[in-house]
């Protein structure tokens, strides 16, 4: 089992519309989470971080349920910009909390 | 001008040649990493340092080895380079007194003939 599950997708949204991915961990020691964006061939930069009370910015809204070890992000009134691979990222316990965890990503694709 | 910087940005090399991948960052921070993307896997850990007399092996170490020249440079070698090594690389770095969120470098496409 992977230590972080996402769908791979592609999610094709049209544009205003919401959309929501899903991430679960394995790993119930894990103590920190973000959500990453990384657009086509190029590197991953930091979306957000996800608190326990869950957290919005702007139209991203994070959401973390650590009974049932699942994270949330939801994006509205999604814009073409949107597109991209969101990476659901969780810290690596084994390692002292210094270490990250990547999922494989979920790909977005808003069309006009 | 990119607070991290990877060369190269492309390479392409044989099979059984040795290679250096080099990253360095100008954010002040203490703690690098060297990570490979592959399509489907996401992002895999190699290696890690958090100063520049700690290095760590990551998920993936095996035929790979690290240098941590100073706190601003980490560098990725390939001593006898394989196919299966085809990959996209990423250095990023994090600062241990604050947030752990990690900065990426632009990355290095390597392709193993």
């Amino acid at each position: 089992r992977k230590e972080v599950e996402q769908d791979p997708g592609p999610f094709n949204v049209p544009e205003g519309a919401t959309v929501a991915f899903n991430c679960t961990y394995s790993n119930s020691a894990s103590q920190s989470f973000f959500w990453y964006r990384q657009d086509c061939r190029k590197e991953p930069k930091l979306l957000m971080s996800v608190y326990s009370s869950g957290n919005e910015d702007g139209r991203f809204t994070a959401q973390l349920n650590r009974a049932s070890q699942y994270i949330s992000l939801l994006i509205r009134d999604s814009k073409l910009s949107d597109s991209a691979t969101y990476l659901c990222v969780v810290n690596d316990p084994s390692t002292g909390r210094r270490a990250l965890t990547f999922g494989s990503g979920t790909r977005l694709q808003v069309q006009p | 001008d990119a607070d991290v910087t990877q060369t190269p940005r492309n390479r392409i090399t044989k099979t059984g040649k040795r290679i250096m991948l080099e990253c360095s960052q100008t954010k002040g921070h203490d703690r690098m990493y060297w990570y490979r993307q592959d399509p489907g896997l996401g992002l895999r850990l190699i290696y890690y340092s958090f100063d520049v007399k700690d290095i760590n092996k990551g998920e993936i170490s095996d035929g790979y080895s690290v240098s941590r020249q100073a706190q601003a440079k980490f560098s990725l070698s390939l001593e006898s380079a394989i196919p299966n090594q085809t990959a996209l690389y990423f250095c990023a770095t994090s600062d241990s007194t604050g947030s752990e969120t990690q900065y990426f470098g632009p990355g290095t496409r390597l392709l193993v003939l």
